[in-house]
């Protein structure tokens, strides 16, 4: 998992503010994901690419987008239509796209709302 | 889609007790059951999974086990250390790129010394 990294570790957005956090893995693996920590919650999957130029939707991919032009990257923009979107956003990255694969989980990024 | 559900969301045992933690599962499809550790400020740590196929799966103080009659899966944690306190995570999912995995709500074990 020392090849997942994620940038910056903490970041404020004002109201109406888009922003963009950073996902950078070297471990060659094809398939990405972006989760939402909340308090008290599990994982709550927002994106996922499976191959290079492609992404899907996941279970609340409202008010965020996602692009994947390169294997080793996938970064994720919180945009205005988020209303809430204080909360500990991680990335991971697995070998394939099968789901029985293991996933690596970067170091994560704290998003606070100013 | 899938729904699990975690429980306890807290637990607290003394050091060298054991520690179980229940999850249950809605979709018949699943049949893979990964268990993530998330030590404080941490990120989850893949601990062990266990396939529909088998019943049981240990490594050496942690134990998982399934039954898919009931569709419920649980984490067994033998003689507790500190250092296992942690938030442990369970996800289900059916194997294959169409459904990803779906993640309980977690639940923070404190080991008492």
């Amino acid at each position: 998992d020392g090849g997942i990294t994620q940038s910056p570790k903490y970041l404020f957005r004002k109201e109406g503010q888009n922003v963009t956090l950073s996902c950078e893995q070297n471990l060659n693996h094809d398939a990405m994901y972006w989760y939402r920590q909340d308090p008290g919650q599990g994982l709550r999957l927002i994106y996922y690419s499976q191959i290079v130029n492609d992404f899907q939707k996941g279970d609340i991919a409202e008010g965020y987008s996602v692009s994947r032009e390169k294997k080793e990257s996938f970064p994720l923009t919180v945009t205005s239509a988020q209303k809430n979107p204080t909360a500990f956003y991680l990335c991971a990255s697995s070998l394939g796209g099968d789901t029985s694969e293991t996933q690596y989980f970067g170091p994560g990024t704290r998003l606070l709302v100013l | 889609g899938e729904n699990v559900e975690q429980h306890p969301s807290t637990l607290s045992v003394q050091e060298g007790d054991s520690a179980v933690i229940k999850c249950t599962y809605s979709d018949s499809a699943s049949n893979y059951f990964p268990w993530y550790k998330q030590e404080l400020g941490k990120r989850p740590q893949l601990i062990i999974d266990i396939r529909s196929n088998v019943g049981e799966k240990k490594d050496q103080r942690i134990a998982v086990t399934l039954n898919k009659t009931a569709k419920h899966f649980s984490l067994h944690i033998t003689e507790t250390q500190p250092e296992d306190s942690a938030v442990y995570f369970c996800a289900a999912t059916p194997s294959g790129s169409a459904r990803q995995l779906t993640f309980g709500s977690g639940t923070q074990l404190t080991v008492l010394p």
